[in-house]
Parts: C-alpha cells; structure tokens; sequence
C-alpha cells in the first residue's frame, strides 16, 4: 500500500556523467508523470507515460534527457552528459488513469547535483 | 498561454489568521485546477481542486474561489495554523494529462 517511490533519494554527480533515476509508481496506476523543480522555475512537466508507451514528450528539455517504462509499472529517467542547469529535483508521479482530472501521486523526488 | 501566473511568492501569516494565494491564467481552455501542497523534503499533494462551471469550492478550511471571466482563481486558508506553512502550487491543465504549474508561494504561519 505504499506510494510512489523514487530512488536514488540524492545523487551528486560529475558534469559528463549518466545520471539514471527510478520511480515506483502505486500498484495499479496506468499513468505516470515526470516532472523537474528547480529554483526559480517551479514544477515543469517532462514526459508521461500510459502503459509503457509515452504519448507526451513535449517537456524533455533536450535530446540528452530519456525516459523508459517497462512492465506497465517502473520508469526509468536518464540523463546523459549531466550539465549544472541539470541539478533539479526529479519527482514522479503516478495516477489510476489518464484522465486529468484523477489524482497525481507524488513521490518524494530524486535532488540531482551536478558538479 | 500556457503560463499559469502565482502571487505572493511568500506569505506570512499570524495563526489564525487568512492567506490567500493568487493564481491568473491566459488558455481559456485550461478546466481543471488543482492546488497542490508541499512539505519540505516532499513531493506536492493535492490539497483541493476546482472546475470552472463553479465559482467556489471548500473543504474544511481550505476554500478554492474561481473568476472565470478573470481568467483567475484563489485560494483561502481560514484560521491558518502552523502545521499549515508549506509551499502551495496552483496547476491548471486541460484536454491533455499535463499539470501546468504556477511558482509557488512560501507561506509561514506563525503561532
């Protein structure tokens, strides 16, 4: 019964390095969300998943940022070639459906550092 | 368009007293609007949400008034206490599965 969940809880990295973070949505929710908090920018929309497929991909800020979904349950976000303006927190959210009206479900992020 | 414009960026506030929090949009397609609350070291919650066929929605002490013709909408923290300082995000979305979010405002309650 837990909720969602995002791993690591921080991550310092080098600049150049491939960061990857994970998130465990809740069991039985087909939607999930990416989205990046930084300061003075607020809470930006990056990618959604329904299933494993990735409808929306608008918000990716650059061809370095990926995402994957397997099993219709955990994602993964890459980022390769980490760069300074990368360091955000990561949250991910999950939802039963994709209707915009049901509930997101926040983990509690990923803080990324980019040295 | 896809601006969701907040204000104050921080609020202070005595215990029992109101906040309010602004929020202004452009999309006249934007119809659902969540406000969502964050603890430090927490990922958001959402807190209450609104439709704009109603001009106000409340939940205990928490009340979302909407103007659509304003293109803006608000939220109220009656009797506020300090369990209630967090930052509070108002989102908007529309016929898409995205929150668009507004900056954030930093309320402090003080006792």
């Amino acid at each position: 019964g837990a909720g969602v969940s995002q791993s690591p809880s921080n991550k310092v990295t080098e600049k150049g390095k491939d960061v990857e973070l994970r998130c465990d949505p809740i069991s039985g929710h087909t939607a999930l969300y990416w989205y990046r908090q930084s300061l003075g920018q607020g809470l930006e929309f990056l990618i959604y998943f329904q299933g494993n497929s990735a409808p929306d991909k608008s918000g990716l800020p650059s061809d370095r940022f990926s995402a994957e979904r397997t099993g219709g349950s955990v994602s993964t976000l890459t980022i390769q070639r980490t760069q300074q303006e990368d360091s955000a927190v990561y949250l991910c959210a999950s939802s039963f459906d994709r209707l915009r009206t049901d509930t997101q479900y926040f983990g509690p992020g990923t803080r990324l550092t980019v040295l | 368009q896809q601006q969701v414009k907040q204000s104050p960026q921080s609020l202070i506030v005595q215990k029992g007293g109101i906040s309010i929090i602004n929020c202004a949009y452009e999309n006249t397609a934007f119809d659902y609007f969540p406000w969502y609350q964050q603890f430090p070291g927490k990922g958001p919650a959402l807190l209450i949400a609104i439709r704009p066929d109603v001009s106000e929605k409340k939940e205990g002490r928490f009340t979302i008034s909407f103007n659509k013709s304003a293109k803006q909408f608000s939220l109220h923290i009656m009797d506020s206490q300090p369990g209630d300082s967090a930052t509070y995000f108002c989102a908007a979305t529309y016929n898409t599965d995205k929150l668009i979010f507004g900056t954030g405002t930093r309320l402090q309650v003080f006792p």
